[in-house]
């Protein structure tokens, strides 16, 4: 049950595109088309922004998509802005009814 | 409204027990797979516990197991912790999670979260 990896930090300016990537392993993220990601302001509780790999629910802005190849999946914010700095997380299912998360990524918004 | 509230957080010496109930409305909750999540002060998020939606599989991190029990009553609309043995590196923010979809396939509600302090 080890934690999947992820940047501890990114950062970009306004109106730019930035991608954070979560790396996993053959038993958990490369197995299974169910990673997600969460969104967490200061404070808050998380916020689920993609689902299975690219899905993106209802409510969340279009300028968030997800992608994924063999034991990495990645998180792209195009259009950059000031209210998406915050931590984000991913979160992959890895078999035998357990989950496992990222150790988090803070966004920076220059 | 659609939510998950938290209740039962607090300061517990280690080695004690403390029960955390989270209360759901605004949805069906008998037909949704349930979840605890926590995270530690400064900390990411740490999956915990799932609990199916008829109560019949239940799943734990391995540093919980044989000391945490998860339950739910869903004539209450109700999610239990009950965590015994407690240790310091029980201290986190539990969070509530509804997981979505009928086979629980991702975590798309969430409480506001009560926090639990393990300290002599």
């Amino acid at each position: 049950q080890s934690a999947l990896t992820q940047p501890a930090s990114v950062s970009g300016s306004p109106g730019q595109s930035i991608t954070i990537s979560c790396t996993g392993t053959t038993s958990d993220l490369g197995s299974y088309n169910l990673v997600s990601w969460y969104q967490q302001h200061p404070g808050k509780a998380p916020k689920l922004m993609i689902y299975e790999d690219t899905e993106r629910p209802s409510g969340v802005s279009n300028r968030f998509s997800g992608s994924k190849s063999g034991n990495t999946a990645s998180l792209t914010i195009s259009g950059l802005q000031a209210e998406d700095e915050a931590d984000y997380y991913c979160c992959s299912y890895a078999g035998a009814g357990i989950w496992v998360f990222g150790g988090g990524t803070k966004l920076t918004v220059l | 409204e659609v939510q998950l509230v938290e209740s039962g957080g607090g300061l517990v010496q280690p080695g004690g027990s403390l029960r955390l109930s989270c209360a759901a409305s605004g949805f069906t909750f008998s037909t949704y797979w349930m979840s605890w999540v926590r995270q530690a002060p400064g900390k990411g998020l740490e999956w915990v516990a799932n609990i199916k939606q008829d109560g019949s599989d239940k799943y734990y991190v391995d540093s919980v197991k044989g000391r945490f029990t998860m339950s739910r009553d869903n004539a209450r609309n109700s999610l239990y912790l009950q965590m015994n043995s407690l240790r310091a590196e029980d201290t986190a923010v539990y969070y509530c999670v509804r997981l979505g979809h009928s086979n629980g396939r991702y975590f798309d509600l969430w409480g506001r979260g009560t926090l639990v302090t393990v300290s002599s």
